[in-house]
């Protein structure tokens, strides 16, 4: 069965510090993944994808990940943390259902903290 | 991108009664919808799969009578939780796939998110 797993439920970092947030995936065929950003009392948003183009994969507000099979990993990073960034991310793999449609399947998310 | 409309933002309700929650994807067409539940400093649990004009499709343990929906047309599906209790009160998602970009059923299509209903049973 096809799961992610999500290192560390908090992190905190410096303002202009660099952000690393882990995660781990399984899966028997080449996965579909993707990482959200949830702020308080909103739905998800999109930051980016991996969708076996390209291993290296930049998204949105400065983020990018890095599709690595031999460690099974696709964490995310950003090279200089910002306030705004203090939010609750999602990784998550698309697993297929019935009727040949995906859903997607999410880690337990990690809550990121900027302190100035 | 596209966007997804979900009704009301927050509710608030007597228990024993029963709360409808809309979701709408209101600048494309979405066959499937998916409905999540939120406990608070979780993660996304997927209650059940929304199909166009057929029933539902509800993940291991989650009550098909006590949350209905119903997915009438192309661009709405809702969420009714019956008989609403305490601990029913959760923040609950909706999310669907816009199947424009290729084939239905393509696992790299985006998944858009409503906002979210927070849902209080008092």
């Amino acid at each position: 069965a096809q799961s992610v797993t999500q290192l560390g439920s908090h992190v905190s970092v410096s303002e202009g510090a660099l952000v690393l947030l882990r995660c781990n995936y399984s899966s028997s065929v080449p996965p579909y993944l993707f990482w959200y950003v949830q702020y308080p009392n909103q739905g998800l948003q999109l930051l980016l994808k991996y969708t076996s183009a390209a291993t290296l994969v930049k998204g949105i507000n400065g983020f990018e990940a890095e599709f690595k099979k031999s460690e099974t990993s696709f964490h995310l990073t950003k090279p200089s943390a910002h306030m705004s960034d203090a939010a609750e991310y999602f990784c998550a793999v698309s697993v297929g259902i019935s009727g040949g449609y995906n859903k997607l399947i999410f880690g337990a998310g990690t809550r990121l903290a900027v302190h100035p | 991108g596209a966007v997804v409309s979900q009704h009301p933002s927050r509710v608030i309700c007597k228990s024993g009664t029963s709360v409808k929650i809309e979701c709408r994807s209101l600048d494309f067409q979405a066959t499937t919808m998916f409905w999540y539940r939120q406990f608070p400093k979780q993660s996304l649990m997927l209650m059940a799969t929304s199909n166009e004009g057929s029933k539902a499709t509800y993940e291991q343990g989650v009550e098909k009578d006590k949350f209905l929906i119903n997915h009438a047309s192309l661009t709405l599906s809702t969420l009714t939780v019956t008989s609403a209790h305490p601990e029913d009160s959760s923040f609950y998602i909706c999310s669907a796939r816009d199947w424009r970009a290729g084939r239905p059923g393509r696992p790299n299509t985006e998944a858009f998110f409503g906002q979210g209903t927070r849902l209080t049973v008092v």
